[in-house]
């Protein structure tokens, strides 16, 4: 399968704890997102990597998150001291984004489903 | 964080019947995605869109840019127990960055 792939698909943790989010993008894209659904809302934007570079990170992406990208292929979520508010799907995506051209279509994976408890 | 008004916010419709919705923006975008979201999954693309007044099919599935470029459309024909699920519609924002609508639930009588 070569599509956007992300580890773990479910994740039960108690408050406080750290977890840790990973996403293998398509192999060829050079783009890689990290949105964050609840329920009932649709995806919302957290951060965006270039290769390796981090561009832009959300206002919703407060000092217990952090993400990585190194050498520009997988990536990982990492959320520290959990709260129960952070309960949610982390959805991954990636696209190719091309100079001179519009960006092409992004492409998500399944998800990890956080539960904080 | 922004999101984009979609419309209608859920349906129930006869299998066989056509279904419409749209999203709409009161910002400019330059691309529109649709995205259909099962239940535990992720949003699958379904359309895209790159041009305003661009009209794209895929299946039984049309959906248009508009001419404003603040809005997109999409319509389902002939609708099948599978098109069960959420829709939702994302616009770019700059060149990277999408947006994604609040969602239209579809619910389809068989």
């Amino acid at each position: 399968d070569t599509g956007v792939s992300q580890d773990p698909r479910h994740k039960i943790t108690k408050r406080g704890q750290n977890v840790t989010f990973r996403c293998d993008p398509i192999s060829e894209h050079n783009r890689l997102y990290w949105y964050r659904q609840t329920l009932g809302q649709g995806p919302e934007f957290l951060t965006y990597f270039q290769n390796e570079a981090q561009l832009e990170k959300s206002r919703l992406l407060s000092d217990r998150f952090s993400a990585e990208r190194p050498k520009g292929s997988f990536s990982t979520l990492e959320i520290q001291r959990t709260e129960q508010g952070d309960s949610a799907m982390y959805l991954c995506a990636s696209s190719l984004g091309v100079v001179g051209r519009p960006n092409t279509e992004a492409f998500f994976g399944q998800g990890t489903r956080l539960t904080v408890v | 964080g922004q999101q984009l008004n979609q419309s209608p916010q859920s349906m129930f419709i006869q299998e066989g019947e056509d279904v419409s919705m749209n999203c709409t923006s009161s910002s400019i975008f330059n691309t529109w995605l649709w995205y259909k979201q099962d239940p535990g999954e992720g949003p699958v693309l379904l359309i895209a869109l790159y041009k305003a007044g661009e009209l794209t099919s895929n299946g039984r599935l049309t959906a248009q840019f508009g001419i404003t470029r603040k809005d997109s459309f999409l319509n389902i024909s002939a609708s099948i127990p599978s098109d069960v699920g959420i829709y939702f519609c994302a616009g770019l924002s700059g060149t990277y960055k999408y947006i994604f609508g609040t969602g239209t639930r579809l619910k389809v009588l068989a």
